[in-house]
């Protein structure tokens, strides 16, 4: 089975510190990517990348920036976490070819104090 | 812009029931995934059906792209069918999935 695995499950952090979320697929997929959800907006996409060094910004991306050093890694990163990235933050991949759909983590429940 | 429209938005089913989830979106919209969003909040990829008719166990889908619409049908749901579903699709050209705002479905014993 394709596996999505997020690092953390919850996380606390402080404002204006420096978050990491990470997320490892083990499938080969080319795409991945992050989205955040929040109750009464939906998901809504913060990057995608689809190769290795390659990354475009969803529809949401102020705020954030994102790695992809390696195929199977894909890091968000919080510059400077705030009060107004409390969310979920899911990740995602998905093959290029379109054979498949996407394949999500179980997610991480970020809350900045 | 590209609309992914899912209905109903609440469904309240007693454990046995069947039950018909729709999702209506624009031309522009192709690729159509269903999920499962449990309580934990972790999103399960149901189908992936750009066209045609899947099963899986109780579940099943059907996509006609050409006439921009998909169904999921649950039989005889049970209380673990509880959660929110979600329909998206991939924007013509892009890898960009766009989702509807989800049905939420409540099974009670």
């Amino acid at each position: 089975d394709v596996k999505v695995t997020q690092s953390s499950r919850y996380l606390v952090k402080r404002t204006g510190e420096k978050v990491f979320l990470e997320c490892v697929q083990d499938m080969d997929h080319e795409n991945m990517f992050w989205y955040r959800q929040d109750p009464g907006l939906g998901l809504r996409l913060i990057y995608f990348s689809y190769d290795v060094k390659m990354k475009e910004k969803g529809d949401i991306p102020e705020g954030y920036s994102v790695s992809r050093e390696k195929k199977e890694r894909f890091s968000l990163i919080l510059e400077s976490a705030s009060t107004n990235q409390t969310s979920m933050y899911l990740c995602a991949s998905s093959p290029s070819d379109r054979v498949a759909g996407y394949t999500f983590g179980s997610g991480t429940r970020l809350t900045v104090v | 812009g590209i609309q992914v429209e899912q209905s109903p938005p609440d469904l309240i089913l007693q454990e046995g029931a069947n039950s018909t989830l729709r999702c209506n979106f624009s031309d522009s919209v192709n690729n159509l995934q269903w999920f499962h969003q449990n309580p934990w909040g972790q999103l399960i990829n149901l189908f992936y059906i750009p066209s045609g008719t899947k099963q899986n166990g109780r579940l099943s889908a059907t996509t006609v792209a050409t006439e921009r619409y998909s169904l999921l049908y649950i039989s005889s749901s049970q209380t673990t069918d509880s959660g929110v579903y979600f329909c998206a699709g991939v924007r013509g050209g892009s890898e960009k999935l766009v989702f509807g705002k989800g049905t939420k479905l409540t099974v009670n014993p």
